[in-house]
């Protein structure tokens, strides 16, 4: 089934440790998207990339950074993990960047830091 | 900046009732709405895709309403079932992809 592979499910991790959440999707979507979700404050926006080769910051970049080398792969790494990264991660695309079509979700990368 | 609210944030229905479920944003200037599902512990599920040109969309027992002008979307679910329990979350795009912002969701529990 075509889609978002996110990996891993689950995690918990030591602060100040660094980490990398996977996200793969088979569609040949040319826009990712990194978002993160936390109780209250719904869905924002981490990083994001246009098309592969290109990234851009979101709403809450801060403590984040992505690559986008091809197509299919777009990992968000946390290189010195805090606490208040504690939340729910989800990687999404879409076929391109101009809004006009759906969001497409993985089913998301919970992440506990303490 | 916009701001987009869901009230209620959670509701509980007997099977087989008609529902309504409310968005508003607070600015007007939107590209389209966008309705997901979210079941308990997992992704976003696409529902209904509005463009801003258009009234409403629907899908099987969906359908979702827009008004740009009063800044409010509805998303109506005829005959409710055990199985539409979940948490329902609309998003407004201002205008490209990344410009999409969420509202907190309704929680949905249909009773059998």
């Amino acid at each position: 089934t075509a889609g978002i592979t996110q990996a891993p499910t689950s995690q918990i991790l030591a602060a100040g440790r660094s980490m990398t959440l996977r996200c793969t999707q088979d569609m040949r979507h040319n826009a990712m998207y990194w978002y993160r979700q936390d109780l209250g404050l719904g869905l924002r926006l981490i990083h994001y990339s246009n098309t592969a080769g290109t990234t851009g910051k979101g709403e809450v970049p801060d403590g984040y950074s992505v690559s986008r080398a091809n197509t299919d792969d777009f990992p968000l790494t946390l290189a010195s993990a805090v606490p208040s990264q504690t939340s729910v991660y989800f990687c999404a695309s879409s076929r391109d960047s101009s809004g006009a079509n759906v969001l497409t979700f993985g089913a998301g990368s919970r992440l506990t830091v303490l | 900046k916009q701001e987009v609210t869901q009230i209620p944030a959670a509701l509980s229905v007997p099977e087989g009732e008609n529902l309504v479920l409310n968005c508003s944003f607070t600015d007007s200037a939107i590209y389209n709405l966008q309705w997901f599902r979210q079941d308990p512990g997992k992704g976003l599920t696409s529902l209904l895709l509005i463009q801003s040109s258009q009234r409403e969309q629907t899908s099987g027992r969906l359908n979702a309403s827009l008004d740009k002008s009063s800044g409010r979307s509805t998303l109506y679910i005829a005959a409710s079932q055990p199985g539409d329990s979940a948490t329902y979350l609309c998003a407004v795009r201002r205008g490209s992809a990344r410009q999409l912002t969420f509202g907190s969701g309704t929680q949905l529990t249909v009773l059998p």
